[in-house]
């Protein structure tokens, strides 16, 4: 069972960006492709977009692909999403999702991270 | 994008009753890449099936999921206390990767 540790809470405001990381500590970081996932509060999941971990290709949400940026630290074994322009609306957690193979983004989301809540507020 | 739409939205029942609860897909899911996730207050979702009917690692066999095309489902066979949660599909088949809007299980 792979665990994985994100970063803290964080609060910002309107128009500002937040990078939030995702790690998975002893395990074979290159061997996994990571999904980001969110959810406002009270509302279900949105698939935010993947990265591999191997290669670094990317496979973004179309609503987001303007604002947000996902990238790996294959030295440190972490992942992280940056999002830009924030808005009031994408107040949510925020989760890192590794998949068991880095060549595809079809694939589904085994091992979850315990989130990170974003605040967007004036 | 493929829509999923989940029925029931809430689903009363009680321990050591048969759950089932659905998923359908506005198109067909590829390859039946079809996920099941559990989901508790304050925590993160749990991945119980994928590939509509296997189960994940340390799932129990109370717990099966079924189907193709755009109708799936899942069922519980006798609940207890533990599986009441928020249960989301998702299909994986095709991107953007989208989640249905979930049934609350509840006593």
């Amino acid at each position: 069972q792979v665990q994985l540790v994100q970063s803290g809470p964080e609060v910002k405001k309107p128009g500002a960006s937040v990078k939030v990381s995702c790690k998975a500590p002893g395990y074979s970081f290159s061997s996994y492709g990571i999904s980001w996932v969110r959810q406002a509060p009270g509302q279900g999941l949105e698939w935010m977009g993947w990265i591999s971990a191997y290669n670094g290709n990317t496979n973004y949400a179309q609503n987001l692909q303007a604002r947000v940026t996902m990238t790996t630290d294959t030295s440190t074994g972490t992942a992280y999403m940056d999002l830009r322009s924030l808005r009031s609306d994408d107040t949510a957690v925020y989760y890192c999702a590794f998949t068991q193979n880095p060549y595809t983004s079809s694939l589904p989301f085994h091992f979850w991270g315990p989130g990170t809540l974003v605040t967007v507020s004036a | 994008e493929i829509v999923l739409t989940q029925s029931p939205g809430t689903l009363s029942l009680s321990p050591g009753e048969r759950a089932t609860l659905s998923c359908r897909a506005s198109e067909s899911v590829t390859s039946r890449y079809l996920a099941w996730y559990q989901q508790k207050v304050g925590q993160a979702p749990r991945l119980l099936i994928f590939d509509a009917s296997s189960r994940a690692t340390g799932i129990p066999d109370r717990f099966s999921g079924s189907g193709s095309g755009t109708d799936f489902t899942l069922t519980i066979s006798r609940l207890e206390p533990e599986d009441f949660a928020v249960y989301y599909c998702q299909q994986y088949g095709r991107s953007p990767y989208t989640f249905g809007q979930g049934t609350k299980l509840e006593i």
